[in-house]
């Protein structure tokens, strides 16, 4: 059984604050990383993914992703409002087009 | 089209009733996916095509379920007799074969309501 565990919160931080969201996935066989943003009623949108143990940046956003600990978790720095919502973890097994498998998310919010 | 495109967005149907539900890729993209989601919880996969075929529809929950892409662009998730269990948003999501490979992008959803 492929799973991935997500805290579903919710996490709440003031505004301008650093919010971590983490992640933990059973398959240790698994390749890649993403991070998706869902507001309320709508679709999940991609943030960022990583491949590679490590971080990665991109604007207000970093991914951390630890292999040996099966762990990957996203940073937001200087926390915004409009960063409420839940993040949705996904990996990917096996690689390619294969599918994704999703966390439940974490509900963000952040306080103005 | 510039996203992925499906219909309709809201669907109510009662009890027992067929239900049929269409996605439309972003042009190029060669994979395509069927999730499921409910309240609280997160997109649950039920079938991935790669061209026409499907490469694995391990998530269709029982045989009510199906779905085709008949000339690998748009795709129809099919359900018959429903059940008010079946009450859920229907998310197609499409990558392509290269690049970033196997990023997906999700469609708005379709809302299934089974009264």
């Amino acid at each position: 059984q492929k799973e991935v565990e997500q805290n579903s919160g919710p996490l709440s931080v003031p505004e301008g604050a650093i919010a971590s969201l983490n992640c933990t996935y059973s398959d240790r066989g698994s390749q890649s990383f993403f991070w998706y943003r869902q507001y309320s009623g709508k679709s999940p949108e991609l943030i960022m993914f990583i491949y590679s143990n490590g971080d990665k940046e991109d604007g207000r956003f970093t991914a951390q992703l630890n292999k040996a600990s099966q762990y990957v978790s996203l940073l937001i720095r200087d926390s915004q409002p409009s960063d409420s919502a839940t993040y949705l973890c996904a990996v990917n097994v096996v690689g390619g087009n294969t599918p994704l498998v999703f966390g439940k998310g974490t509900r963000l919010s952040v306080i103005a | 089209g510039a996203g992925v495109s499906q219909t309709p967005s809201n669907k109510v149907t009662e009890k027992g009733k067929y239900v049929e539900l269409r996605c439309d890729p972003i042009s190029g993209h060669t994979a395509l996916y069927w999730y499921r989601q409910s309240l609280g919880q997160g997109p649950e996969f039920l079938i991935y095509f790669q061209g026409t075929g499907a490469a694995d529809d391990s998530g269709l929950p029982n045989d009510r379920f199906f779905a085709v892409r008949p000339e690998g662009s748009v795709s129809t998730l099919k359900i018959q007799r429903t059940e008010r269990g079946d009450s859920a948003v229907y998310l197609c999501a499409s990558s392509s074969s290269g690049g970033s490979g196997n990023t997906i992008y999700f469609g708005e959803g379709s809302w299934l309501t089974v009264v």
